[in-house]
């Protein structure tokens, strides 16, 4: 059974820039959810997405944006990068929309 | 929405004590609370969670009980061991017309002291 796996760990953008994450399912689960994480503070919910559609979302700006595909992977895309972005970025997979998430390593992001 | 407080924001104990950390959450809807921990430069792994229509579950050293009236949950975790330091989260989940929403605490750093 593989584990979650993001990409990639580190990135640093400048402000203004637009940013890919992406994330690849433990094997056999549907449905992703992406988080973010500020030094010292608890994940932040982004969205999630069930099945190739966003099923439900935090408070977050429609400059963040995603895509699940078939084989269930997904990405993360945020738009006018602005300082405040930097941050860990997780993503945690499950079998079904409601059950137990497990996170994948992060990929930290830099905004200068 | 929902807000998820945690308490305390550090804990420091003598190894082979018990560390406590609560939860508090605002949105009777909640329905399902794990917790994980995350060690420093490492994933949130978790460790225990608990379903609404269940008051308390345990996994050997660690136990979660949730009082649903009250709208709090605690992580008890017993005889501990230098290994549990860490950072500990609780979250609490949602279900929506609109879909899943899902809220964590601000966390607690635990230290044990050999």
């Amino acid at each position: 059974e593989t584990g979650v796996t993001q990409s990639p760990t580190h990135l640093i953008k400048t402000r203004g820039q637009q940013v890919t994450l992406r994330c690849s399912s433990q094997s056999g689960h549907n449905t992703v959810s992406w988080y973010q994480q500020a030094l010292g503070q608890g994940p932040q919910f982004i969205f999630q997405y069930y099945r190739e559609e966003e099923n439900g979302r935090g408070n977050f700006p429609p400059r963040f944006s995603g895509l699940q595909f078939p084989n269930y992977s997904s990405e993360l895309n945020v738009n006018a990068l602005e300082l405040d972005d930097s941050a860990l970025y997780l993503c945690a997979s499950s079998l079904y929309s409601s059950e137990t998430q497990y996170f994948g390593p992060g990929t930290r992001l830099l905004v200068l | 929405g929902e807000n998820v407080e945690q308490h305390p924001s550090t804990l420091s104990v003598q190894e082979g004590d018990s560390a406590v950390i609560k939860c508090t959450y605002s949105d009777s809807a909640s329905n399902y609370f794990p917790w994980y921990k995350q060690e420093l430069g490492k994933r949130p792994q978790l460790i225990i969670d608990i379903r609404s229509n269940v008051g308390e579950k345990k996994d050997q050293r660690i136990a979660v009980t949730l009082n649903k009236t009250a709208k709090h949950f605690s992580l008890h975790i017993t005889e501990t061991q230098p290994e549990d330091s860490a950072v500990y989260f609780c979250a609490a989940t949602t279900n929506k017309n609109t879909g899943n929403q899902f809220y964590f605490g601000t966390g607690t750093s635990l230290t044990v002291i050999p």
